[in-house]
This record gives structure tokens, sequence and C-alpha cells, in this order.
């Protein structure tokens, strides 16, 4: 159980277009869903949490209006990198938080998504 | 402020044991959580602690002392697949996870 997907795997696209990423918990709801970013060789930086029906809780420096985020069902998030520059190109990992056995609330995460902006 | 602290990289020898350090300093403490990373992939669960003491699952034991904002992670029969990231991360009551930087762990014959 708690399986998280993402879609894409990889993306590659043009300067200047937009770009959906989706994030579903496949065996689970989740009402609050997080997207991150990764650089190579560093850890995971905390881009957005999100919630279902409600407006996302951006972190400090996270632009909300190049990273829209949607969170329409307990299933589904999505993220849409807006006017995509070589700079955004990175590794995004979303990750739905859920009960792991035991009772311990914890972060199930996506097989991320590889974007490159040309 | 919000601070993680791991060795960046370590080096064992298949079938030894390992131990990875972390170090935290956060404003708010709801559970520690070690995940694993191999490249290009997704981090996976291994372990959480709440209260202190030794987690023990598998091959795979995870400690922690809150007084000393201090825990480890001990691998046991080292496998070459272990070779990978071991992330510490700690959740700061609002839900979020602060991560540290990853120790990368490489796992020699």
């Amino acid at each position: 159980g708690a399986v998280v997907s993402q879609h894409p795997s990889w993306v590659i696209c043009k300067s200047g277009t937009s770009v959906k990423i989706e994030c579903r918990s496949l065996d689970f709801q989740a009402t609050t869903m997080f997207w991150y970013r990764q650089f190579p060789k560093q850890s995971l930086m905390l881009m957005a949490t999100s919630n279902e029906g409600s407006k996302a809780t951006y972190e400090q420096g996270v632009e909300k209006d190049k990273f829209l985020i949607n969170h329409a069902s307990l299933t589904l998030s999505t993220l849409t990198v807006t006017s995509a520059h070589p700079e955004d190109s990175s590794f995004y990992i979303c990750s739905a938080r859920g009960t792991e056995a035991g009772g311990a609330d914890t972060q199930y995460f996506g097989p991320g998504t590889r974007l490159t902006v040309l | 402020g919000q601070n993680i602290d791991q060795p960046t990289e370590m080096t064992a020898t298949e079938g030894a044991i390992v131990q990875i350090n972390c170090t935290y300093q956060t404003s708010g403490f709801n559970g520690l959580f070690w995940y694993q990373q191999h490249a290009g992939e997704a981090p996976t669960f291994l372990s959480y602690n709440v209260l202190d003491g030794l987690e023990e699952k598998g091959r795979f034991s995870s400690f922690l002392s809150r007084s000393k904002g201090y825990s480890y992670l001990l691998l046991k029969e080292l496998q070459m697949k272990d070779s990978a990231s071991y992330l510490c991360a700690v959740n700061d009551q609002g839900g979020k996870l602060i991560f540290g930087q990853g120790t990368e762990l490489s796992v020699k014959p």
C-alpha cells in the first residue's frame, strides 16, 4: 500500500512553455501533498504544501505565480511550471501524507519528474 | 533556525556495519525519519522515531535521543545494493519534513 505516482517521469520543453506534473496517491486518500525540488547532489527542498480544496502554502522564496499548484481531489495534486526557463530544470518530487503501520504520520514519495528546459 | 547535519559521504565494506549520524536543531519536533534514495529515484521510507530509543527493522535500526538532538541509522550486513543516499528528516510539527543534505554511502566489495 501507500503508492504515489507521478506523471510524466521526464519532460523536455522549450523555454517559455508551461509544463504540468501530476501527483496521484493510488491506494489511499491524501488531504495533504507536498512538492519538492532537488538539484543534483543536493537534498530535497520543500516548495509548497498542497491541501485538498484550498490554496497551497508556498515556502519562502518560491513564486506562487510561477509554480501553480492545484489539489482538486483527495488523490490528485498538480504542479504547473509556467513560462519555464533553463534554471527551472530540476528533479521535482511530490509526496503524500499518509499513515505508516503503527500510526506514524509519514510522507510517501512519488518517483519524481525530471524536467529539462532548453 | 532549522538545521540538520549529517556527513556528506561515507564508505564501508560489504558485510560490515555502518552508522550514519544526524544532529538536528529545529523549532518544532514531531518525529524523525530516515529515507533511502538511489540516484535518480525518489526517497523511500526506512524508519521513524518519535520517542527516545532504538527501533529495529531487519538489517536497519534507527536511534533517537531528543534531549541531545541526535539520531543515527545503523545498517548491518551491508550489501552492494545499500549504496545510496540516506536522508535524515525532521517533522517540524506543522507536518512539514525538513531534510538534511543526505549522506552518500558507498559500499565496496
